[in-house]
């Protein structure tokens, strides 16, 4: 899939700040980042429509989303903590999920030291 | 997640045989969707199916909305087949994955 790039494919993070970037191809107006632990299925962290912060789950502080335009999303981390390695998706779908096919990114595994 | 409840957890197949997954969910719904995941992969969306039956090659995908239901239908396994398959729903702007079934197609 390349309508949805995702970089880096692989990250390992001691205790550091880095940001995790994503872009779609595809003209959609929402945009997600989901994060997938081993073995479990994929959990919403975030979701903006049309550059607008939607929905906050429940999620660390230390994760703080970005969308400078309607087609990209960053993950800013800082002070990785162990429970943070997973692999994160960044996600778009045509309007908010509402009836609406998402379509997902190859994701950013993360691996925390 | 106790909204959806995919089976089965795990499937092992010999090459050639067909499976039917299903998906059940404890609520409405407005859309179903379906998706597979390589290990390692990302999820790739196989069918989004609010509601009737839809074909796309050797898949169907059949949803029944009174009935609370959803099933992926794969025909003539093929190796390649192997992987998770997900369900997942939409309510209320909320999306549900269910844990997943997990295929395994031997040649």
């Amino acid at each position: 899939n390349t309508k949805i790039t995702q970089s880096p494919r692989y990250l390992i993070l001691g205790r550091a700040n880095k940001s995790l970037e994503c872009e779609q191809h595809l003209g959609h107006n929402a945009m997600y980042w989901y994060k997938q632990s081993a073995e479990k299925p994929p959990e919403l962290m975030f979701l903006y429509n049309l550059k607008q912060l939607i929905r906050n789950e429940t999620v660390p502080s230390r994760f703080i989303p970005e969308c400078p335009d309607s087609s990209k999303l960053l993950l800013h981390i800082s002070a990785v903590d162990p429970e943070d390695s997973a692999v994160y998706f960044c996600a778009s779908s045509r309007r908010e999920i509402s009836n609406e096919r998402l379509f997902f990114g190859h994701g950013t595994k993360l691996s925390v030291l | 997640g106790q909204q959806v409840q995919q089976s089965p957890a795990s499937l092992v197949l010999q090459e050639g045989e067909n499976a039917e997954l299903q998906c059940n969910f404890s609520t409405s719904l407005n859309s179903m969707q379906w998706f597979y995941q390589r290990p390692g992969g990302s999820l790739v969306s196989l069918f989004y199916n609010p509601s009737g039956t839809k074909h796309s090659g050797r898949l169907t995908s059949t949803t029944v909305i009174k009935e609370r239901r959803s099933s992926l239908h794969i025909s003539s396994s093929q190796t390649t087949d192997s992987g998770t398959y997900l369900c997942a729903l939409e309510l209320n702007n909320r999306i549900f994955f269910g844990d997943g079934t997990q295929l395994v197609v031997k040649p």
